[in-house]
């Protein structure tokens, strides 16, 4: 089955610094790449994704990258304010035995953005 | 708030015991999942059902089962807990569960076994 590493587990910046977050997937057949925000109390919350026939897409301060011969995916946050601090997990979308596909998360990164 | 609605918030129960966890997907999802999140083993798929049909299975053990009634909700039943059965229990819904749909997560439920 697929299998998803996350890297860092842990990144701390300052405010109005980058951060970036890599990923990279075992499954060849994966052709969805989302990446979820998880803040303290509460569900992951979807805030990018991805597909195959992307290299780079951009919303605002976020931007995700993928590279699908090396199997790696990462997220990119600009100009990073207190309230991007929470738990990011990337995800990529893998083949069941059943034939359906359904998400292999990453093991996720606590962000922390200093003042 | 991502539409998705999960009941109760929190459930604190003795080993041995039997729950049931409740989820209402999207308005206009037909597809559920649930999810079990622990420290240990961050976010693991368990089951997913469309239109009432189960569809993929994860890692789910066979002390647990699920279900997809007609008017879409779905219940988790967790019974013979362990005392490592604690960890947040999230569902997601999407609207075809095909490949590629995007996941929307409800706030969870945090299980504790005493």
């Amino acid at each position: 089955g697929e299998n998803v590493e996350q890297h860092p587990s842990t990144l701390s910046v300052q405010e109005g610094d980058s951060a970036v977050i890599k990923c990279t997937y075992s499954d060849s057949a994966s052709n969805y790449f989302p990446w979820y925000k998880q803040e303290l109390g509460k569900g992951p919350q979807l805030i990018i994704d991805i597909r195959s026939n992307v290299g780079e897409k951009k919303d605002q301060r976020i931007a995700v990258t993928l590279n699908k011969t090396a199997k790696h995916f990462s997220l990119h946050i600009t100009e990073t304010q207190p309230e991007d601090s929470a738990v990011y997990f990337c995800a990529a979308s893998g083949s069941m035995n059943s034939g359906y596909s359904t998400l292999t998360f990453g093991k996720g990164t606590m962000l922390l953005v200093s003042p | 708030d991502s539409g998705v609605t999960q009941t109760p918030k929190h459930l604190i129960t003795a080993t041995g015991q039997r729950v049931t966890l409740r989820c209402s997907p999207r308005s206009g999802d037909l597809s559920v999942y649930w999810y079990q999140q622990s420290l240990d083993q961050g976010l693991q798929f368990l089951i997913q059902y469309y239109n009432g049909e189960e569809r993929a299975k994860g890692n789910i053990l066979e002390r647990f089962s699920a279900q997809q009634f007609p008017d879409l909700h779905s219940e988790l039943n967790l019974s013979s807990l362990e005392l490592g059965d604690s960890a947040l229990y999230f569902c997601a819904s999407s609207q075809r569960g095909l490949a590629g749909n995007e996941q929307f997560f409800g706030p969870g439920t945090r299980l504790t076994v005493l």
